[in-house]
């Protein structure tokens, strides 16, 4: 069965620092990867996919993710964050395309 | 383009009681999803349609939540009666369409249901 598991519940970081979100999958067949970003009181919007092709994925406000087959890992990263990156990040799964399954969120807050 | 509409954004119920929620997708999107998003979790599909047909409703409560959508647009998700675990944010997700590709969801602001 798809699913992923995030890492780290909280992640504080300074401003201007980098960052790092962590994301693991399994699945034992193709598999497409997703991070989404969830500010408060809103939905959902997507930062980046990774469907095929580079395995370095490059999304909205400057974040970017690396998916690695060998470690089964998608792992989100901004070199240098800013405060309105505070917000909720989740991966999520598919393998067909009709059933996503999301992870429990990682909550960023970025520290002036 | 105008973005995937909800109401009503918060709501509160007591135990027992029936509520509704709404959702307006984007326009031409084919596939529409309800999710539940409890405090702390990631989005819990509970259905998911490809225009007026239901493609999977399997993590549905069929017991006391029902969903429709009718001519393939605007879709209602009830849940009749609440309980007290069904406090949570109820989302709702359009995409172009879904199993012969991977396509983009585009989520709501969520309906927020506190049911005490």
């Amino acid at each position: 069965a798809q699913s992923v598991t995030q890492l780290d519940s909280q992640v504080p970081v300074f401003e201007e620092a980098p960052v790092e979100l962590r994301c693991n999958y399994s699945s034992s067949v193709s598999v497409y990867l997703f991070w989404y970003v969830q500010y408060p009181n809103q939905g959902l919007q997507l930062l980046l996919k990774y469907l095929s092709g580079s395995t370095l994925v490059k999304g909205i406000n400057g974040f970017e993710a690396e998916f690695n087959k060998s470690q089964t890992s998608f792992h989100l990263r901004k070199p240098s964050v800013h405060i309105s990156d505070t917000a909720e990040y989740f991966c999520a799964t598919t393998n067909t395309g009709n059933q996503f399954y999301f992870g429990t969120g990682t909550s960023l807050t970025v520290i002036p | 383009e105008a973005g995937v509409a909800q109401s009503p954004r918060y709501k509160i119920i007591e135990k027992r009681q029936s509520v509704a929620f709404w959702c307006n997708p984007i326009s031409g999107h084919a596939t529409l999803y309800w999710y539940q998003q409890i405090l702390g979790q990631g989005p819990k599909l509970l259905i998911q349609f490809q225009n007026n047909g239901v493609v999977d409703d399997s993590q549905l409560p069929k017991d006391r939540f029902s969903a429709e959508r009718l001519k393939g647009v605007d879709s209602t998700l009830k849940i009749q009666p609440a309980k007290l675990e069904d406090s949570a944010v109820y989302l709702c997700a359009s995409s172009l369409r879904a199993g012969t590709s991977i396509s983009e969801q585009y989520f709501g602001p969520g309906t927020r249901l506190t049911v005490t």
